[in-house]
């Protein structure tokens, strides 16, 4: 069952624009969750990461919201740009249970529009 | 620079085969785990390790193995190759300190004939 969920295969977004990509998951056990970015024939690579103890973490032009009661997290992207058209995993963790496992939704593939 | 490295990238193999996937960190990362990458699943664990002689089961482990007999690698064996091995496979590693910021090789794309 999959505990980490991202239900939106795909978006395209103009560039300049903001991009919303979203993330759910069911284990309240999760306390730290992580946003990898994966170009084609690369590996992912670690964007921006959020403890549960925050709501809101930001790097320049990627924010990332947890709303834990809603079991929730999202990355904003803004503004937009071509080079960040990807796939975008989002990642969870029980860090303070001790587990090092991460645990991936199945992607959502960004297009960003010149 | 320091990084991690997987090989072959591309592997062709045939059912039954033994096929063996190797990856190599330089980082000297305690934490080394194996992944796999399928359409409608994203990336899913294979296994783990948390240091030298330590080895754990992960989410889809069934015909994979692996061992470390030192820090820098962590090769996985497919015992007998099936078709349902057929995959991307991404091999990452994860200092002690910052334990789930995971740092992934290129892959290795494996198609089990």
């Amino acid at each position: 069952d999959q505990q980490v969920k991202q239900n939106s295969p795909s978006l395209s977004v103009q560039e300049g624009r903001i991009s919303i990509l979203n993330c759910d998951y069911t284990n309240s056990m999760f306390d730290y969750f992580l946003w990898y970015k994966k170009y084609p024939a690369e590996g992912p690579t670690f964007l921006i990461s959020i403890s549960s103890i925050k709501d809101k973490n930001e790097d320049g032009r990627f924010t990332v919201f947890l709303n834990k009661s809603a079991k929730h997290l999202s990355l904003h992207i803004v503004p937009s740009q071509p080079g960040d058209s990807a796939v975008y995993f989002c990642a969870a963790s029980a860090l303070r249970a001790g587990a090092n496992n991460l645990f991936f939704g199945t992607g959502t593939r960004l297009t960003v529009i010149p | 620079d320091a990084e991690i490295t997987q090989s072959p990238r591309h592997k062709i193999t045939e059912t039954g085969r033994q096929v063996t996937l190797a990856c190599h960190q330089t980082w000297n990362h305690n934490n080394m785990f194996w992944y796999r990458q399928d359409l409608g699943h994203g990336l899913r664990l294979i296994h783990y390790s948390y240091g030298v002689q330590d080895t754990n089961k992960g989410e889809v482990s069934d015909g994979y193995s692996v061992s470390r007999s030192n820090t820098e690698d962590l090769p996985l064996t497919l015992e007998s190759a099936a078709s349902s091995q057929t995959s991307v496979y991404f091999c990452a590693s994860s200092p002690e300190l910052a334990k789930n910021i995971q740092y992934f090789g290129a892959g290795t794309r494996l198609s089990v004939l």
